[in-house]
């Protein structure tokens, strides 16, 4: 498996300007997990899905976030407009939870934005 | 007060030395535990899960103490490649499967 898979690993716009970040969970994984990670704030969920259904989005920052799972094989988060403080790491992951209610979580390898 | 807490540290120990963490929780009703750790400028990546007292897994020992909420990570014989960041994460299972993340404890194993 190829594991969460994010795109773009890198991105650079200028304040003001709409930035689209894309995950594709792991095949067979139920939950997907949007984090934003700074050194200030650490790890910070944003939003989470439940079978391409969003159950919590209470930690998506304002209105300019908005995220959708169209489907179990993708996800995209929107910025809309970018402001150099939401420059930061964005990590993608997904889950299956199996059996007793264990889980794991398997993270993509980020996007790392900054907005100047 | 957070959901989950760590202390950030940096722990600084030399190689050979056994380090614990500790983190605590707020919501009782949470069912699973996991330690992950993460590597400066990469992903976070499943170190080890808890699901009941306990778990070892060669140098790595994870305990949980549900009465104190409380989960612990030992490291022994400590390893340069151990130089981390090690993330405390509690899944609410009655919140529909939510991992909240602790702020992360840094770990640097020194020659």
């Amino acid at each position: 498996d190829a594991g969460v898979i994010q795109s773009p690993r890198h991105e650079v716009t200028e304040m003001g300007q709409e930035v689209t970040l894309r995950c594709k969970p792991i095949s067979g994984h139920n939950s997907l997990f949007w984090y934003r990670q700074t050194m200030m704030r650490g790890l910070e969920l944003l939003i989470y899905f439940n079978n391409n259904v969003p159950i919590d989005d209470s930690g998506m920052p304002e209105d300019r976030f908005s995220a959708k799972m169209p489907n179990a094989s993708f996800s995209t988060l929107k910025i809309q407009p970018s402001e150099p403080r939401d420059s930061a790491v964005y990590f993608c992951a997904s889950s299956v939870v199996f059996g007793q209610g264990r889980t794991e979580a398997f993270f993509g390898q980020g996007t790392r934005l900054t907005v100047v | 007060r957070k959901e989950v807490e760590q202390d950030p540290g940096p722990f600084n120990v030399p190689e050979g030395a056994t380090v614990a963490f500790n983190c605590t929780y707020s919501n009782s009703a949470s069912q699973s535990f996991f330690w992950y750790r993460q590597d400066c400028r990469k992903e976070p990546k499943l170190l080890m899960s808890v699901y009941s007292s306990g778990n070892e897994d060669g140098r790595f020992t994870a305990q949980l103490n549900r009465a104190s909420q409380y989960i612990s990570l030992l490291i022994r014989d400590s390893k340069l490649s151990d130089s981390a960041t090690y993330l405390c994460v509690v899944n609410s299972n009655n919140a529909g499967n939510m991992l909240t993340f602790g702020g992360g404890t840094r770990l640097m194993v020194k020659p």
